[in-house]
């Protein structure tokens, strides 16, 4: 069946680093692929997207590509803030009708000054 | 803004006792679904429903059911609760097909 693989965590880096997490999936079809981040004591908030291969989701300064050939949808942030300290969960929706979002593991990101 | 709600918070109650958590949407959506997300992060999806008085069990077998009598609410109650439940429970919901799916705050559940 489908399913996602994140790297595990926790990740620790000190501020103004370079963010990459590592996403690779497996899936029929052309699946659409999400980041999901999670702040403390919170639900789950979109962070971006991408719905074909080749795509570039962004936001907030993040960005991730959807490569196909690579089945991958890496997340990366130039410079990250103390404030990105977060759980990022990587997910696919089949392009079957109906399936719910299949989500990865997390990865907890720790960002110090 | 995401405007679906979940309520309590956070619950501390004793074994036995029967529980409702509530979850609602004021964005008109048919879909709607229950995770729960263990000590490690990882989310396993429980009920989800398709639109009123649908319903269906996820991948990963749960002793809660749900129902859907209105498009806006999609309680999950436990019937008898046991520490094994302690966990967040997380509700989200989507419009429609390719769409953003929205995340409540989720609900603290704490088994004595």
């Amino acid at each position: 069946g489908d399913s996602v693989t994140q790297m595990e965590g926790p990740v620790t880096l000190s501020e103004e680093a370079f963010l990459t997490i590592n996403c690779t999936y497996t899936a029929t079809g052309y699946p659409s692929l999400f980041w999901y981040v999670q702040y403390p004591g919170e639900g789950l908030q979109l962070l971006l997207k991408a719905t074909k291969a080749d795509d570039k989701g962004s936001n907030k300064g993040f960005e991730a590509t959807y490569r196909k050939e690579t089945t991958s949808f890496h997340l990366e942030k130039g410079s990250v803030q103390v404030s990105d300290s977060a759980v990022y969960f990587c997910a696919l929706k089949s392009g079957q009708a109906g399936t719910a979002l299949i989500f990865g593991k997390g990865t907890t990101l720790s960002v110090s000054s | 803004e995401a405007d679906i709600y979940q309520t309590p918070r956070y619950l501390v109650i004793g074994t036995g006792k029967k529980i409702t958590l509530e979850c609602s949407q004021t964005m008109g959506h048919d879909k709607m679904y229950w995770y729960q997300q263990d000590p490690g992060m990882e989310l396993h999806l429980i009920h989800y429903s398709y639109g009123v008085n649908s319903t269906e069990k996820g991948d990963l077998s749960s002793e809660s059911t749900v129902s859907r009598i209105r498009t806006e609410h999609f309680p999950l109650t436990l019937e008898s609760a046991r520490p094994s439940h302690t966990s967040q429970y997380l509700c989200a919901s989507r419009r429609a097909e390719g769409e953003t799916q929205y995340f409540g705050p989720g609900t603290r559940l704490l088994v004595l």
